[in-house]
């Protein structure tokens, strides 16, 4: 089935330091999105995209994050700042739409800051 | 209100057995339910889902139930195996932007 990719896997950055996570949405999707989930906990949205834009941001996307997709390549989700709370994983999602379809998720990339 | 409350946090069940799990939502515009499972490991994979036109919606397995008035929705599985051991987290999308709001989860053991 639709594969969401995520690189890397696993990060660990020194705190303070500038940390760039990459998504590969699924091909023919158009809106994208970035999750947090600290260990055992649930998912919590950060940030929806469409067309070049942020659609709507949660309160933890924080001064310090920013997102894009230049030209059709990966959607990125920057940190820089990075802090120790930052520590957890981040999972990107795309959908077609945003009202009613699936929403395909990517197997996340798990960021550790020291 | 946009938070999904999801209970229990914690399931264990005898193979062969029923496993449900329960969540409530506080936004009453939400139209669209869908349910996770997710490995160690790997990513969240949508089970089923449930849209605001709908109560009752049943595969392989698996029924989900939507209580709009009650602002409730359920997942039930049937013939529980060992295979089905794994988070499951329900959703709703009341946002028109397409965001989804999760609860905490729930950790099913089925016990061989």
């Amino acid at each position: 089935g639709p594969k969401v990719l995520q690189i890397p896997s696993h990060q660990i950055i020194d705190m303070g330091q500038m940390v760039t996570l990459n998504c590969d949405p699924v091909s023919n999707h158009l809106y994208f999105y970035w999750y947090k989930q600290i260990l055992g906990q649930q998912m919590e949205f950060l940030v929806n995209f469409y067309n070049g834009k942020v659609m709507e941001k949660s309160k933890l996307f924080k001064d310090q994050f920013s997102v894009e997709r230049p030209d059709g390549s990966y959607f990125t989700l920057k940190i820089q700042p990075t802090a120790l709370e930052d520590s957890a994983v981040y999972f990107c999602a795309s959908s077609w739409d945003r009202s009613n379809t699936e929403v395909f998720f990517g197997k996340g990339t798990r960021l550790t800051v020291v | 209100g946009e938070q999904v409350e999801q209970l229990p946090s914690i399931l264990r069940v005898q193979e062969g057995s029923s496993a449900s799990i329960n969540c409530t939502y506080e936004n009453s515009a939400s139209n669209y339910f869908p349910w996770y499972k997710q490995e160690p490991g790997e990513n969240p994979k949508l089970i089923i889902d449930i849209r605001s036109n709908m109560e009752r919606k049943q595969t392989q397995g698996l029924i989900v139930l939507l209580d709009k008035k009650a602002k409730r929705f359920s997942l039930h599985i049937t013939d529980t195996q060992p295979g089905d051991s794994a988070m499951y987290f329900c959703a709703a999308r009341g946002s028109a932007l397409g965001r989804l709001h999760f609860g905490a989860g729930t950790q099913l053991i089925v016990i061989p």
